[in-house]
């Protein structure tokens, strides 16, 4: 069983540009939830994914943005990067979204962001 | 929204008990979660507990829950020095998304 992996590893970027992060889910989970986590910071919640569609999002402006593909990998796409957005970026997947019953999320390594 | 609390650092000696303390805002929180960063790498979830249950043991792992007060720990027994890493209290409300709420983490120090 292939566990959560996410691509760069790391990668640097200069304010102002864009930047698409990826997540392979691990098999079975049709759930993707995607975390910042700032140098000395417990991870903050982006949003999550739910069978291709946006299912609950954190306090991060539209710049901040995903996609779900029908084999459930997803991406974080940040358009107009500011210098605040150097953080890890981690990845979680999970077998569903319900609210209420347990569903542990398992996640990536996480890419390093940092933006000069 | 969930608010949660932690102490940032925690200093034991290698084979005493570890306790790592939490507190959190939502008392809707349904569960609770204690998750461990090593340096460099990503989240592992050590072990979660209903917000109907009081106490979970789960080998050297203790989780003590008390609602009224809303407070969370987490006892590590006979630490070692593999258990050096972040520690991080999270919570996830009653609402639609699963997102969690975390801490900013303990960083618990072994001293041999």
């Amino acid at each position: 069983e292939t566990g959560v992996t996410q691509s760069p590893t790391h990668l640097i970027k200069t304010r102002g540009q864009q930047v698409t992060l990826r997540c392979s889910s691990q098999s079975g989970h049709n759930t993707v939830s995607w975390y910042q986590q700032a140098l000395g910071q417990g991870p903050q919640f982006i949003f999550q994914y739910y069978r291709e569609e946006e299912n609950g999002r954190g306090n991060f402006p539209p710049r901040f943005s995903g996609l779900q593909f029908p084999n459930y990998s997803s991406e974080l796409n940040v358009n107009a990067l500011e210098l605040d957005d150097s953080a890890l970026y981690l990845c979680a997947s999970s077998p569903g979204p319900i609210a209420g019953s347990y569903n542990e999320q398992f996640f990536g390594p996480g890419t390093r962001l940092t933006v000069l | 929204g969930e608010d949660v609390e932690q102490s940032l650092f925690l200093s034991v000696r290698e084979g005493d008990s570890s306790v790592i303390n939490c507190t959190y805002t939502d008392s809707s929180s349904t569960y609770l979660y204690w998750y461990k960063q090593e340096p460099g790498a990503g989240l592992q979830l050590l072990t979660y507990i209903f917000s109907n249950m009081d106490m979970k043991q789960d080998q050297r792992l203790t989780v003590l829950l008390n609602k009224k007060d809303k407070h969370l720990s987490l006892r590590i027994a006979d630490t070692q020095t593999g258990d050096s890493a972040i520690y991080f209290c999270a919570g996830r409300g009653g609402g639609g998304a699963d997102g969690l709420t975390f801490g900013k983490g303990t960083h618990l120090i072994i001293q041999p």
